[in-house]
């Protein structure tokens, strides 16, 4: 039974259209995350949140928006969508916000392929 | 330079064989957590240390947060160990090790 569930699993999208993302957590966490991840970059974190209402951005942080509606749900928006979007995202979500990685637990990914 | 620093990039290992990984941090953490990203792209997480050193099974970690790095041991390697493995420092990831287990 998984704790962190991702839609779509896989996508393709046109360059310019939006695209969301989502991701919703059943481990009552207060911080969720997303990352994309590339090869030769490991994984590198886009947006987060502390809680409902919350979202803070992350190293890269440009050509996406975030929205925490809930404690079980964070997206990530892609408002103008580009080809060099183009990776595996990935969310996370982890314990309270003193333990910032403490307990995380991920999604399987979403392919998004933009073309 | 990057929070997380992983090594080695790359590790060939025989089956039954042992090795370390190491991941070092440009600052002080208040704990590491290790992952392991197998074949279908799932990341699984490994261990979560505060300080010191956890074990489970053939696996054993140890972080020290004053000296900022910590270590990940496997021992009596099995095909399906292979995979990537990942350390974070807090919300920082490093670009990880891939580990290759051969029979």
């Amino acid at each position: 039974e998984a704790a962190v569930t991702q839609s779509p699993r896989n996508k393709v999208a046109v360059t310019g259209g939006k695209v969301t993302l989502s991701c919703n957590q059943t481990n009552n966490h207060n911080n969720m995350y997303w990352y994309r991840q590339d090869t030769g970059h490991g994984l590198r974190l886009i947006h987060y949140s502390y809680g409902a209402g919350s979202t803070e951005k992350g190293d890269i942080p440009d050509g996406y928006k975030a929205s925490r509606p809930s404690q079980e749900n964070f997206s990530l928006i892609l408002e103008l969508a580009t080809p060099s979007q183009t990776s595996v995202y990935f969310c996370a979500s982890g314990g309270p916000r003193d333990k910032t990685n403490s307990d995380y637990t991920f999604g399987s990914g979403t392919r998004l392929l933009v073309i | 330079g990057m929070p997380v620093e992983q090594n080695p990039p790359a590790l060939s290992l025989y089956e039954g064989a042992e090795s370390g990984l190491r991941c070092n941090f440009s600052t002080t953490m208040k704990g590491v957590q290790w992952f392991q990203q197998n074949h279908r792209g799932r990341l699984i997480t490994l261990f979560y240390l505060a300080q010191g050193t956890k074990e489970n099974g053939r696996l054993k970690s140890t972080f020290n947060s004053k000296e900022r790095y910590s270590t990940l041991h496997i021992k009596d390697a099995q095909l399906e160990d292979s995979g990537t493995y990942f350390c974070a420092g807090r919300i920082f990831f490093g670009d990880g090790t891939q580990l290759v287990v051969k029979p």
